[in-house]
């Protein structure tokens, strides 16, 4: 099936540093989804977005649609120990079809 | 809290048993799925349903099935003709109809075939 390409695929970094990450895709979305997962549990809803060329920001945490429609950017922030996790994207096509990154894993050194 | 509860959280099958995931939503929404998580791999889908007594499969439903006889209840069966059954499994839910909507994720279950 199809994926969508998510970089970079691994970080560590040091605590107070500020991440980026982005998804990409040869197709358009109508919607940019960013999920913070843990390990053995469910993906967490970050943001949503729904225009080309909008950016939204949930605390930390800031994300843009791409103009293209087809990227979108995570930005992390002033990194913390509980930033620690597994980012994924997911682009939505059509009303019930959902295109997936297979994750950025964040690792922050305190 | 309106959330979407998946159970069990853990679940151990003997090949050629089948088993059975529930998962229940109070967040009012028409639209469920049920996605495969494997590590490396985005989110596959499994099958999904659009409202009560429907359901569609997704991209790799061989050797899986549901049922959606009520609005909050989309029980996923792993029966023994899957042949790579141990995953972990994420229920998921929607507003039906919209092509700009955010999709929301229970806890998660995780299937290991002994």
């Amino acid at each position: 099936g199809q994926q969508l390409n998510q970089s970079p695929q691994s970080m560590f970094i040091q605590e107070g540093e500020d991440v980026s990450m982005n998804c990409t895709s040869s197709s358009i979305f109508n919607t940019w989804l960013w999920y913070k997962q843990e390990p053995g549990e469910g993906p967490v809803l970050l943001i949503a977005l729904y225009k080309a060329g909008e950016l939204t920001s949930n605390g930390r945490l800031t994300a843009q649609f791409g103009i293209t429609r087809k990227d979108s950017f995570l930005n992390i922030s002033a990194s913390i120990p509980s930033d620690v996790g597994i980012y994924f994207c997911a682009g939505q096509k059509g009303t019930y079809k959902y295109i997936f990154g297979t994750g950025t894993r964040l690792k922050v050194l305190a | 809290d309106g959330g979407i509860t998946q159970s069990p959280k853990y679940l151990f099958r003997k090949e050629g048993q089948n088993v059975t995931l529930s998962c229940e939503q109070n967040l009012n929404h028409d639209a469920m799925y049920w996605y495969r998580q494997d590590p490396g791999q985005g989110l596959r889908l499994i099958y999904y349903s659009q409202i009560v007594n429907d359901f569609q499969k997704g991209d790799i439903a061989e050797g899986y099935s549901v049922s959606r006889e009520k609005k909050e209840s989309f029980p996923l069966t792993v029966t023994s003709a899957q042949k790579n059954p141990t995953a972990f499994y994420l229920c998921a839910s929607s507003i039906r109809g919209r092509d700009t909507g955010e999709l929301f994720f229970g806890e998660g279950s995780r299937l290991t075939v002994l």
